[in-house]
């Protein structure tokens, strides 16, 4: 199994619809959970952290389900400009070591 | 926000030079670095890690005589990739954290694109 997994997509949505990305881990120690959105050809950035209560940020609302060990990302009301790579992000077991899941890919057309 | 600049962006070089890439933290103390290499089409592949003052490790598979890392202060951190080659060509991009405060995320520099011919 690996480390971190995600549907690598691609998701094509139309704008405004709600879209949502799991991503499942095997390391039930891991302690630290993000999404990153990393655009063609560029770096990274955080999207946002996850929490175990889980967490909202604007459209975008995170959570985390320990007992089946996965991470989810959900979009409303989907822009084109949301059009990129989402990447798992988790820290491998009671280390600071972060394993990147392979991303998955979104595509949002007019 | 915290910001991590890498330099240079890009670089295109002969097989058999070397290439040093830099990463600093801008605007806080990063006690850890990261550095990934990410080929087309591919997830980031954590490369090595490296703490201030002290050697780096690296994953499995990653010749650290080949890729010389350096922490020499807690906001510099150089990648050198030695006797470049067409196989090294790569988008190698690095990260900061200040783990020292809690759960940090990480913030990247904006990758610099190698290509050996």
């Amino acid at each position: 199994r690996k480390e971190v997994e995600q549907d690598p997509g691609p998701f094509n949505v139309p704008e405004g619809a709600t879209v949502a990305f799991n991503c499942t881990y095997s390391n039930s120690a891991s302690q630290s959970f993000f999404w990153y959105r990393q655009d063609c050809r560029k770096e990274p950035k955080l999207l946002m952290s996850v929490y175990s209560s889980g967490n909202e940020d604007g459209r975008f609302t995170a959570q985390l389900n320990r007992a089946s060990q996965y991470i989810s990302l959900l979009i409303r009301d989907s822009k084109l400009s949301d059009s990129a790579t989402y990447l798992c992000v988790v820290t491998w077991g009671y280390t600071d070591k972060l394993i990147f899941g392979t991303g998955t890919r979104l595509q949002v057309f007019p | 926000g915290a910001v991590v600049s890498q330099h240079p962006s890009w670089v295109i070089c002969k097989s058999g030079t070397s290439v040093k890439i830099e990463c600093r933290s801008l605007d806080f103390q990063a006690t850890t670095m990261f550095w990934y290499r990410q080929f087309p089409k591919q997830s980031l592949m954590l490369m090595a890690t490296s703490n201030e003052g002290s050697k780096a490790t690296y994953e499995q598979g990653v010749e650290k005589d080949k890729f010389l890392i350096n922490h020499a202060s807690l906001t510099l951190s150089t990648l050198t990739v030695t006797s470049a080659h067409p196989e090294d060509s790569s988008f190698y991009i690095c990260s900061a954290s200040n783990f020292r405060q809690g759960n940090s995320p990480l913030h990247f520099g904006n990758g610099t694109r190698l290509t050996v011919t």
